[in-house]
C-alpha cells in the first residue's frame, strides 16, 4: 500500500489559518469517512486531533478542524500559534482492511 | 485514563527477531483494537498491524511476511515480533490503541528507540 500524500511542509504566521492537505485514492481516503489526524510536537509521541473526517476528541483545541473532498482531505488550523509548531499525519482506513498513514507535514510559525 | 509504555530491547543484530511488549494500563485490553506503528528518526509513521483482544491480527501487506503481534489478556499487554531484521527496520516504535479496526490511535505510548546493528 502507498503512503498518503501530504506537503512536506507549510507554514503561516501568528493568527493566520493554515491548511494541511492528505491525498490518497478511491480506495481509501476517497472511499471512507475514516480519516484521522495526528500532531507530533517536538520530542513527543504523536497525539489524536482528528477522526472520522470531521471529529475532534475532547481536549483538542476548537481552533482544529477537518474536511473531505473527494480523495483530499485536509486539516485546518486557524488562529495559528507558536504552540501549533509541530509535524502533522493523516491516516485513512483503506480497501484492504488496512490503515496506512501520510508522509507528514511540517508546520511552521513565522 | 489508559496509559501505554513500551518495553524491549534497544538494540538487536541484523538477521535476528526484534521482540516488544506493551503494558496497558488504566483500562482493560479486553474490547479494543491494540496497534504497533514505527517511524524511522527523522521520517514519517509507518502503521504495523494490529490485534484484536480476542488474538485475531490484521498487518502491513509490506511487513506481513515477518510481523507477529500477539494479545496476553491475563497480562493487559501485547507484544510484536519483527523477524529477519536489517538497518532499514532501525525506527522509534509506538504501540497504541485503536478505537476500531477503521483507525482511531489513541492514546499512544511515549515510543521506543530499536537500532539494529552488529
Amino acid at each position: 500500500q502507498s503512503a498518503l500524500t501530504q506537503p512536506a511542509s507549510v507554514s503561516g504566521s501568528p493568527g493566520q489559518s493554515v491548511t494541511i492537505t492528505c491525498t490518497g485514492t478511491s480506495s481509501d481516503v476517497g472511499g471512507y469517512n475514516y480519516v484521522s489526524w495526528y500532531g507530533q510536537y517536538p520530542g513527543k509521541a504523536p497525539k489524536l486531533l482528528i477522526y472520522d473526517v470531521i471529529h475532534r476528541p475532547s481536549g483538542v483545541s476548537s481552533r482544529v478542524s477537518g474536511s473531505k473532498s473527494g480523495n483530499t482531505a485536509s486539516l485546518t488550523i486557524s488562529g495559528l500559534q507558536a504552540e501549533d509548531e509541530a509535524d502533522y499525519f493523516c491516516s485513512s482506513y483503506t480497501d484492504s482492511s488496512t490503515l496506512v498513514f501520510g508522509g507528514g507535514t511540517k508546520l511552521t510559525v513565522l | 485514563q489508559v496509559q501505554l509504555q513500551e518495553s524491549g530491547p534497544g538494540l538487536v543484530k541484523p538477521s535476528e527477531t526484534l521482540s516488544l511488549t506493551c503494558i496497558v494500563s488504566g483500562d482493560s485490553i479486553n474490547n479494543y483494537y491494540w496497534s504497533w506503528i514505527r517511524q524511522p528518526l527523522g521520517k514519517g509513521l509507518e502503521w504495523i498491524g494490529y490485534v484484536y483482544y480476542s488474538g485475531s491480527a490484521k498487518y502491513n501487506p509490506s511487513l506481513k511476511s515477518r510481523v507477529t503481534i500477539s494479545v496476553d489478556t491475563s497480562k493487559n499487554q501485547f507484544s510484536l515480533k519483527l523477524r529477519s531484521v536489517t538497518a532499514a527496520d532501525t525506527a522509534v516504535y509506538y504501540c497504541s490503541r485503536v478505537m476500531y479496526s477503521r483507525g482511531r490511535f489513541d492514546p499512544w505510548g511515549q515510543g521506543t528507540l530499536v537500532t539494529v546493528s552488529s
